[in-house]
């Protein structure tokens, strides 16, 4: 069964260092892996997403994802944070040997960026 | 840029009604689904639709719940009898092609209150 994980709640950063969400995922065959954020009362953005290829995967807002296949990892980063990056993050992964019609979410990370 | 939008934003309804939430994908995406996000938790998959039928649904996409394009342009959800656990936001998301690359769009959501 596919699932995907973010150990962590609530991730706290001061402005201007670098942050870390992580994600673990588990599927059956090769994952198509995705980030989206959600601010308050607002539906989610797409940031970034792994399909095949190079490990490291840049998206909007200068956020950036590595896709480790032995540690089944896509951590997303950013180089120095924003208190505007202050959000919720959901790593999101599709099984793309079933279709890949169905998303599976985490339970999502609340990043608070601390000026 | 185009985008996924959805009406109505707010619905309140009694327990055992009836609601159709609706949405208007992007006007070239193919592939439509909807999800559900229980207050504070995360987003769970309902179903997913192309070629005016369910491509995959969830152990959540029981009985009670519909899916329909009526036309060219929306595509609804429909819920026939209410149940108090059915309150969260529905978001309603759209994309170009299969295969499971494909980026997601969603719409804001709707948040449905039952009482």
């Amino acid at each position: 069964a596919q699932s995907v994980a973010q150990p962590e709640d609530q991730v706290n950063v001061a402005e201007g260092n670098p942050l870390t969400v992580k994600c673990t995922y588990s599927v059956s065959g090769n994952p198509y892996l995705f980030w989206y954020v959600q601010y308050p009362n607002r539906g989610l953005q797409f940031l970034l997403k792994y399909i095949t290829g190079d490990n490291l995967v840049k998206g909007s807002y200068g956020f950036e994802a590595e896709f480790n296949k032995s540690q089944t990892s896509f951590h997303l980063k950013k180089p120095s944070a924003l208190v505007s990056d202050s959000a919720l993050y959901f790593c999101a992964v599709r099984d793309r040997s079933t279709g890949g019609f169905k998303t599976i979410f985490g339970a999502g990370t609340r990043l608070f960026v601390k000026a | 840029e185009p985008e996924v939008t959805q009406t109505p934003s707010h619905q309140v309804t009694q327990m055992g009604q009836e609601v159709i939430l609706r949405c208007v994908p992007i006007s070239n995406h193919l592939y439509f689904y909807w999800y559900r996000q229980i207050l504070g938790q995360k987003v769970e998959f309902l179903v997913s639709f192309y070629n005016n039928e369910i491509s995959e649904k969830s152990e959540i996409f029981d009985d009670q719940f519909s899916v329909e394009r009526p036309d060219g342009s929306n595509f609804t959800l429909k819920i026939r009898s209410t149940k108090l656990e059915d309150s969260a936001m529905y978001f309603c998301a759209s994309n170009k092609a299969g295969g499971g690359q494909e980026t997601q769009y969603f719409g804001p959501g709707t948040r449905l209150l039952v009482l």
